[in-house]
């Protein structure tokens, strides 16, 4: 099993670009999440998918869409990006979610690293 | 709003010695926590998630303590090694709600 993938690892953009970023599980599971990383600020959920075909806001959703392709893909896009972007994008998953159980343990993607000029 | 606290942000240990790693959150309503590692430059490696209902969790030189009542979860690594220098974090999922809140980290290096 690959886990968690995210294409690309690399992305450099000018201000006013527009991309998608990619991620895709192989784990089976029912939800999907994206964060940012930034120095000093920690890890902050931008969108997720609980099921295919379900997404809600986080903590940080303004500037970016999302889309829950099928169970195993969920993508990120920046409309117009802007230099407030760059930072590290982080895909995760569960299986699901379920009260005391492991199915709620998380598994993450290796990151994308934007640059927005 | 759920807040995470780790501290100290960083720390540096000689190598064989124990480190214990400390997580507070304000919310004590959670289904589980769980502890990461982060290697610079990588993705997060889940290394224990432990439930509410659960006092501790094993893996390995890997032990992961829970007291839910006062808000505090303790990380400890054995014998630690050089490979062992990363970041650590903690999560805590809260009831009714299907996200993780995250705590800044515990930046550790182990000296050889």
């Amino acid at each position: 099993n690959a886990g968690v993938t995210q294409t690309p690892k690399f992305q450099v953009l000018k201000t006013g670009q527009s991309m998608t970023l990619q991620c895709a599980q192989d784990m089976n599971h029912n939800s999907m999440y994206w964060y940012r990383q930034d120095p000093g600020m920690g890890l902050r959920l931008i969108y997720y998918s609980a099921s295919e075909g379900t997404t809600d806001k986080g903590e940080v959703p303004n500037g970016y869409n999302v889309s829950r392709l099928n169970k195993r893909e969920f993508s990120l896009r920046l409309e117009s990006a802007a230099p407030s972007q760059t930072s590290v994008y982080f895909c995760a998953s569960t299986k699901g979610f379920v009260s005391g159980s492991s199915y709620n343990e998380q598994f993450f993607g290796p990151g994308t690293r934007l640059t927005v000029l | 709003k759920q807040e995470v606290t780790q501290i100290p942000a960083a720390l540096s240990v000689p190598e064989g010695e124990n480190l214990v790693l400390n997580c507070s959150f304000t919310d004590s309503a959670i289904y589980n926590l769980q502890w990461f590692r982060q290697d610079p430059g990588k993705g997060l490696t889940s290394l224990l998630l432990i439930q509410s209902s659960q006092r501790e969790q094993t893996s390995g030189r890997l032990n992961a303590s829970l007291d839910k009542s006062s808000g505090r979860s303790t990380l400890y690594i054995a014998a630690s090694q050089p490979g062992d220098s990363a970041t650590y974090l903690c999560a805590v999922r809260e009831y009714g709600n299907n996200r993780l809140a995250f705590g800044k980290g515990n930046q550790v290096v182990v000296i050889p």
